[in-house]
């Protein structure tokens, strides 16, 4: 069926790096963007960034522009947010998203299948 | 940057309706979603393009979407419907998420 696999979480210290992974399964990834979104304990939901389902556009939320880097490797199915200059506020449970919609008319993309997320703990 | 407003809680009867609303700026020219999420779960989405159900929602949610707000109906709310609830849309192909609206049954 289809589904999406989060892994990689953990615990890092202030200004480390972790690298998270996403799988999928029973669809055609390369069909699909991709995004993260995060949510910190007893929080709501954080968008984080998609990406294309060719990998050629990217987009990041401002709290982790310049420190998080989303990429992707379709013949793997796989998602990937490389996470550098990790902080205290980036402790959530980070869950990737299959993104189903387009973009005429407008964007109305909407994420139709969620993994169960895995949890980054930064202290 | 753009901003989703939400009321952090809605209370409800079983078996009345539920209305959640979201406000934005201009919300209504843009598309909204919205997200069921209960306690240790994932996500569900419940509504898409403003008032569109995926297959396996039950009839009793709809949505719609005009001006600034975007509302979530649950009509005859029942005690499975209690659980937070997110609207979301794109601004500049950016996500936003509304601060979330605890609903309770009772």
């Amino acid at each position: 069926q289809v589904q999406l696999v989060e892994s990689g979480g953990g615990l890092v210290k202030p200004g480390g790096s972790l690298r998270l992974s996403c799988a999928a399964s029973g669809f055609t990834f390369s069909d699909y963007y991709i995004t993260w979104i995060r949510q910190a304990p007893g929080k709501g939901l954080e968008w984080v960034s998609y990406i294309s389902g060719g990998g050629v556009t990217m987009h990041y939320a401002d709290s982790v522009k310049g420190r998080f880097t989303i990429s992707r490797d379709n013949a793997k199915k796989s998602l990937y947010l490389q996470m550098y200059g990790l902080r205290a506020e980036d402790t959530a449970v980070y869950y990737c998203a299959r993104m189903d919609g387009g973009t005429h008319p407008g964007f109305f993309y909407y994420m139709d299948v969620w993994g169960k997320g895995t949890t980054v703990t930064v202290s | 940057s753009y901003e989703l407003t939400q009321p952090p809680s809605v209370s409800v009867s079983p078996g009345q309706t539920a209305s959640i609303t979201c406000s934005g700026g201009k919300l209504g020219d843009k598309y909204a979603s919205w997200y069921q999420q209960k306690p240790g779960q994932s996500p569900v989405l419940v509504i898409y393009k403003d008032d569109k159900r995926p297959s396996g929602i039950p009839a009793r949610f709809s949505g719609s979407n005009s001006g600034n707000t975007a509302t979530l109906t649950i009509s005859e709310t029942q005690a499975m419907d209690e659980a937070s609830y997110y609207c979301q849309a794109w601004d500049s192909s950016l996500g936003v998420f509304g601060g979330g609206t605890k609903l309770t049954v009772l």
